[in-house]
């Protein structure tokens, strides 16, 4: 079966450090996405991970660990701005075409 | 580069009427997909297209949808007998095979409300 964790909710200050999680399971494994949801808008797309380790982009990096079925997505330096939903999708490939498979979304509130 | 757009940005229909969705996927991009999206979850896969060939569905997708996407470009998705459990935000999202790790964009979806 196809099961895609995050924590639901998260709190930080401006100006902090936090760090989003992600588990999953998947059968057909092909790449993990990161995107950011603000309240009543689309997704847009952050970072994407296929290999393990850090994939660093600016402000949105993210790490992967295939063997552990793990990703993580650190924000620094919180600006208010960064509330917003995070979620962590796996491209599955196990049904012979990519698709999608989102979990459930992280909201981050951030507080001055 | 003018990004995925959907049309309507928001619809209200009573139960039993049919409704249908537009998106218009970033150009050249061949893949497009959609998806829906109930409050506090996360998007849920509903079909997806490359070019005008419809490949994949969800078995979310019951007999009362159907999609379309007739010369590769933009695509429509109809509801049809619409139900109070139809009522949610439909997203579309295109890619280019090819493209940076077949990167899905999202519009900005048509969010429903079933009476």
């Amino acid at each position: 079966g196809q099961n895609i964790d995050q924590p639901t909710e998260m709190t930080a200050t401006e100006g902090a450090i936090v760090q989003i999680n992600c588990t999953y399971q998947t059968s057909g494994f092909n790449g993990l996405f990161w995107y950011q949801q603000h309240a009543g808008e689309a997704p847009t797309f952050l970072s994407y991970n296929v290999l393990d380790g850090l994939e660093e982009k600016g402000r949105f990096s993210s790490f992967l660990s295939r063997s552990k079925g793990y990703s993580y997505l650190p924000l620094k330096e919180l600006q208010m701005k960064d509330s917003a939903s995070y979620l962590c999708a796996v491209r599955d490939f196990s049904g012979g075409y990519n698709k999608l498979i989102f979990g459930a979304g992280t909201r981050l509130a951030v507080h001055p | 580069d003018t990004g995925v757009s959907q049309d309507p940005r928001h619809k209200i229909t009573k139960r039993g009427q049919n409704v249908t969705f537009r998106c218009d996927p970033i150009s050249e991009h061949n893949r497009l997909y959609w998806y829906r999206q109930t409050l506090g979850q996360g998007p849920e896969f509903l079909t997806y297209f490359q070019n005008e060939a419809q490949l994949e569905k969800s078995r979310l997708l019951s007999d009362r949808f159907s999609a379309e996407r007739p010369k590769g470009s933009f695509s429509t998705l109809e509801i049809q007998r619409t139900e109070q459990g139809d009522s949610a935000m439909y997203l579309c999202a295109s890619s280019s095979l090819g493209g940076l790790a077949d990167t899905q964009y999202f519009g900005p979806g048509t969010r429903l409300t079933v009476l």
